[in-house]
This record gives C-alpha cells, structure tokens and sequence, in this order.
C-alpha cells in the first residue's frame, strides 16, 4: 500500500492527452514538492517534473505537472507509442523519508 | 557527466548479509544528499534510506534496524549495508543523487538482490 494514491492504469489514442493523479496528504504533497518519474522497461526512473511544475533539460513541454493543495497531476499531450511506460509521482514526507505512488501504467491505444 | 553504477547485488539465502556499492562520477557524494531506492518485482518505488551531506541517516520503518547507508569520500561511493535478509527484500535496488527538493535527477542502473533459499 503506497502512500500516495495513482490510478493503476490509464489509456489514450496516439496524439491525444491523458492526466494521472496523485493524492496524498498535508504531511507530504501539501507541505513539499512535487516530481514525477517515467520508467521504461527494464530501465531506471527517469526525472520528467520536479518542484511540481518544472521540467529538467531535455524533457519535452508534451509533459506537465501542476499541484493543488494534496494532491498533484501529471499531463501529456501528443500522445506517442514511445511514451508507453509505467509513471510513479513522488515527494518528500514529514516522517523524513520519500515517499512514492503505486505507480500508473500508460496505455497508448 | 554524472554517473551512478552500482554492484554488489546477487542470490542470497534468507538471514544473509549483502553489500551494495554506488560507484559515483562527476560530482560528490558527501557534499549531496544520496539515497537508496528499491523496486520488487513487478512493483513500485519504495525509498530505502539517505544520507545527507552532513552525515545524518534515515531509514524506512522495513528496513530500520538491519540495514545501514554510508560512504566513503576517498573513493567517492556509496553503500548500503543489508543483513538479516529477508524474501521481501527482494528487489532491484537503485542507488541516486538527492532528494533535492524531494526529487532525484539522476540514478544508477539498479542492482538486483534476490533473496531466496
């Protein structure tokens, strides 16, 4: 049981937009920042967002997050096969530990 | 450019001790936060340990108590000490640089550990 809430499993026509959630609660997404990370198979995460909303060099603006109070949202457009991958949220707790979502698998129809 | 590439991982029976190793390239690990993330089969993230610039050191509630983070500025690695084994250790686990901001940039390859008799 992870302690941030993602749906398992989301899906969507190549070219179109999908969001995934991420709930948590005051003592770790309302306090602390926001990251997502994509992971491809058989491969290490890979950053796509930090502080909520921020993309690292390289990463395209297809990918977006934003936050409101416990909970955050990550956002795709121009769905591509290649961004098939499962999607993990995560922040930092005030039980001074990282804490992350279950995880989305993403579907590109 | 920073690297991250662990070792250490392997087959161990259950009660066994295990070291991984981090080897870090292109920055410094004791003036980062490092931390150790694993990844059971067909499973999620879950945070492991940090060790922060200073020295401090944290744990998860599963881990606490039987492993230990460290490292070694001489050679500029990272370590997770791990004994008392357990199946449910069983994971792939990944080293990486951070948090920084509660987010990790860059992580290494991961290194299995399988925990079975």
């Amino acid at each position: 049981q992870s302690v941030l809430t993602q749906p398992p499993s989301v899906s969507a026509a190549p070219g179109q937009k999908v969001t995934i959630s991420c709930s948590g609660s005051s003592s770790n997404i309302g306090n602390n920042y926001v990251s997502w990370y994509q992971q491809l198979p058989g491969t290490a995460p890979k950053l796509l967002i930090y502080d909520n909303n921020k993309r690292p060099s390289g990463i395209p603006d297809r990918f977006s997050g934003s936050k409101s109070g416990t909970s955050a949202t990550l956002g795709i457009t121009g769905l591509q096969t290649g961004d098939e991958a499962d999607y993990y949220c995560g922040t930092w707790d005030s039980s001074l530990s990282a804490v992350f979502g279950g995880g989305t698998q993403l579907t590109v129809l | 450019e920073v690297q991250l590439v662990e070792s250490g991982g392997g087959l161990i029976q259950p009660g066994g001790s295990l070291r991984l190793s981090c080897a870090a390239s292109g920055f410094t690990v004791s003036s980062n936060y490092m931390s150790w993330v694993r990844q059971a089969p067909g499973k999620g993230l879950e945070w492991v340990s940090v060790i922060y610039s200073g020295g401090s050191t944290y744990y998860a509630d599963s881990v606490k108590g039987r492993f230990t983070i460290s490292r070694d500025n001489s050679k500029n690695t990272l370590y997770l000490q791990m004994n008392s084994l357990r199946a449910e250790d069983t994971a792939v686990y990944y080293c990486a640089r951070g948090p920084n901001s509660g987010s990790y940039y860059y992580w290494g390859q991961g290194t299995l550990v399988t925990v079975s008799s």
